[in-house]
């Protein structure tokens, strides 16, 4: 059974920084790209950024460009999203992703606010 | 950046009826287009991929179609569990983006 678990969740002032996790099994992590999406408190869903599966290939949203960055640790079968200089817009559940978007975890909740 | 429209972005429904979710791309998006169902408090969940085709697992009573910039989500006979939010995704080009939603509620 594919399983994506998020952690590293929490609050945090504004300009601070954080870094997600997401704990991948069930599956040859090391053969797919991965995803982050986000969705802010009662509103829809956002894509944040992708990677590929040998990190070649890392694409991101121009509301995010410069402040994340996404990565993965194949060994580790973890996908990571490093956040800095945060925002109060940047409130959100994140949730990783398989590439097809068929797998998805439980989210991890980040609140900006100080 | 290519912009996902639903409509209508709420859909009130009886049991039984024959429900139609539309979502348009500002450009041509070559079928390269994701359903997702979202129930209140969970992860979203893939329904169908590449416009038309069925996610294993989901039920029959989903279907998609469409094609250049106009696209369909039906569900055949409305059931109390179809109870949700559903967005569609164009995955043609980056950066990725996702419909705002249409809430379906039972009648």
């Amino acid at each position: 059974e594919v399983q994506l678990v998020e952690s590293g969740g929490g609050l945090v002032q504004p300009g601070r920084s954080l870094k997600l996790s997401c704990l991948a099994s069930g599956f040859t992590f090391s053969n797919y790209g991965m995803n982050w999406i986000r969705q802010a408190p009662g509103k829809g869903l956002e894509w944040v950024a992708s990677i590929s599966s040998s990190s070649s290939y890392i694409y991101y949203a121009d509301t995010v460009k410069g402040r994340f960055t996404i990565s993965r640790d194949n060994a580790k079968n973890t996908l990571y999203l490093q956040m800095t200089s945060l925002r109060s817009e940047d409130t959100a559940l994140y949730y990783c992703a398989s590439q097809r978007m068929d797998a998805w975890g439980q989210g991890a909740s980040v609140t900006v606010s100080s | 950046d290519i912009q996902m429209t639903q409509s209508p972005s709420l859909l009130s429904a009886s049991v039984g009826d024959r429900v139609t979710l539309s979502c348009k791309a500002s450009q041509n998006i070559y079928k390269y287009l994701n359903w997702y169902q979202q129930k209140l408090g969970e992860a979203p969940k893939l329904l169908i991929y590449y416009t038309n085709s069925l996610q294993t697992g989901i039920p029959s009573r989903f279907s998609g179609s469409g094609s250049g910039t106009d696209y369909t989500l039906t569900i055949s006979s409305l059931q109390p569990e179809d109870v949700a939010t559903y967005f569609c995704q164009q995955y043609n080009s980056w950066p990725l983006t996702f419909g705002s939603g249409t809430k379906l509620e039972i009648k």
